[in-house]
């Protein structure tokens, strides 16, 4: 059974700074994966889709890469803003969704 | 931009009660989802949905569940007899032409309370 870790659960930074939010999965026989943004009480917003083809993908100031054969995938925010500010999450397929990094960005 | 909509946004209802979510799913889209979110917890998956069948389903998704696609835009949740901790949101997705290559797209969600 597929198991998605995130790593950290929470996570407070300063605006402007850029930050690295962590996805760890257990089997590698994945097709692809996605990252989403939830804000509180909202549905998962898309963010980003990873092939298993592919290393990274990029949109804006947000780059994910994907390492399949170590498990790992990486969401890179650059220059955050308090507009960032929300849960993120990492889900292989359909059963596998990672429990989120709540991210909060302060002015 | 094409989304996927839910109605109702919220409902409560009694347990032993049946209640019907509903989506509409983006227009071009071949597979569907239900999944669920607890209060705090993780987004579980339910059931996919593909060419008017079930494609795939998870343990949660046992007897008291059933999905139905009635006609070309609408894709619903049937709780046959709600019990209290089936409150939870509920979230319908969509995605392209397969399953494997194309992003999914969330609804806003249901929320259903369970009294």
């Amino acid at each position: 059974k597929q198991e998605v870790t995130q790593i950290p659960a929470a996570l407070s930074v300063p605006e402007g700074e850029n930050l690295v939010l962590n996805c760890s999965f257990t089997d590698s026989a994945i097709y692809n994966l996605q990252w989403f943004r939830q804000d509180p009480g909202k549905g998962l917003t898309s963010l980003l889709l990873i092939q298993s083809s592919q290393r990274e993908q990029t949109s804006g100031r947000l780059n994910a890469s994907l390492d399949k054969s170590s498990g790992r995938s990486t969401l890179y925010i650059a220059a955050s803003q308090p507009g960032d500010s929300a849960t993120y999450l990492c889900a292989v397929k359909e059963s596998g969704f990672g429990a989120g990094t709540r991210l909060t960005v302060k002015p | 931009e094409p989304e996927v909509t839910q109605t109702p946004s919220h409902q409560v209802t009694q347990m032993g009660q049946e209640v019907i979510l509903h989506c509409v799913p983006i227009s071009n889209h071949l597979y569907f989802y239900w999944y669920r979110q607890i209060l705090g917890q993780k987004v579980e998956f339910l059931v996919s949905f593909y060419n008017n069948e079930i494609s795939e389903k998870s343990e949660i998704f046992d007897d008291q569940f059933s999905v139905e696609r009635p006609d070309g835009s609408n894709f619903t949740l049937k709780i046959r007899s709600t019990k209290l901790e089936d409150s939870a949101m509920y979230f319908c997705a969509s995605g392209g032409r397969d399953r494997y290559h194309y992003e999914q797209y969330f609804g806003p969600g249901t929320r259903l309370t369970v009294t």
